[in-house]
């Protein structure tokens, strides 16, 4: 099946910084990359997510890249902001199956 | 719509009673999947439904958890006997076809077992 190992564990950023969080999978018929972020009692909550056809896609401050070959994909942050302090959840599939999530990141923003 | 909703929020049990969770997916999803959510193992898949048919059980941690999906609009998690190892969140998602299309989890259900 298959495997996501996510980076770090904890990653604390001044606000304005840019943070980065980065995935790597194991099975090379997986083809969709979501990104989920999850505040503390809540559910986790799609921010973003890529497709195995797309190299990068962005939304405002966010952004994922995806290297197919290499079998990683990132997360980037722009111009961190209090709000964002989460933890941070990726994510890989394909076909029918389940997504199979890395363990999370859980980003502080230093004011 | 309401999203995925699923009950009770919290429950909290006494150790070797059943305990069984509840899912409503989006209205349209014909995929339904359930997780559990510990801060030691992450979030782990459990079992996932499509079209009402469980395709794969292999999460499942043991025979004391089982899962049923009568219809397209309604799925439980049951645990019994209920152990205090089982004390997690249990998140239900669910998405439309191929591709994931609006996967999406509901509010959980916090369980305590004492």
């Amino acid at each position: 099946g298959e495997n996501v190992e996510q980076h770090p564990s904890t990653l604390s950023v001044q606000e304005g910084d840019s943070a980065v969080i980065k995935c790597t999978y194991s099975d090379s018929a997986s083809n969709y990359f979501p990104w989920y972020k999850q505040e503390l009692g809540k559910r986790p909550q799609l921010i973003i997510d890529i497709r195995s056809n797309v190299g990068e896609k962005k939304d405002q401050r966010i952004a994922v890249t995806l290297n197919k070959t290499a079998k990683h994909f990132s997360l980037h942050i722009t111009e961190t902001q209090p709000e964002d302090s989460a933890v941070y959840f990726c994510a890989a599939g394909g076909g029918a199956d389940g997504l199979t999530f890395g363990k999370g990141t859980h980003l502080i923003i230093q004011p | 719509d309401a999203g995925v909703i699923q009950s009770p929020r919290h429950e909290v049990t006494e150790m070797g009673q059943e305990v069984t969770l509840r899912c409503k997916p989006i209205s349209g999803h014909n995929s339904l999947f359930w997780y559990r959510q510990t801060m030691m193992r992450g979030l782990e898949l459990l079992i996932y439904f499509n079209n009402n048919v469980p395709i794969d059980d292999s999460g499942m941690p043991e025979d004391r958890f089982s899962a049923k999906m009568p219809n397209a609009s309604f799925s439980t998690l049951k645990i019994q006997p209920s152990e205090p190892r089982d004390s997690a969140v249990y998140f239900c998602a669910s998405s439309f076809g191929e591709g994931y299309y609006g996967y999406t989890f509901g509010s959980g259900t916090r369980l305590t077992v004492v």
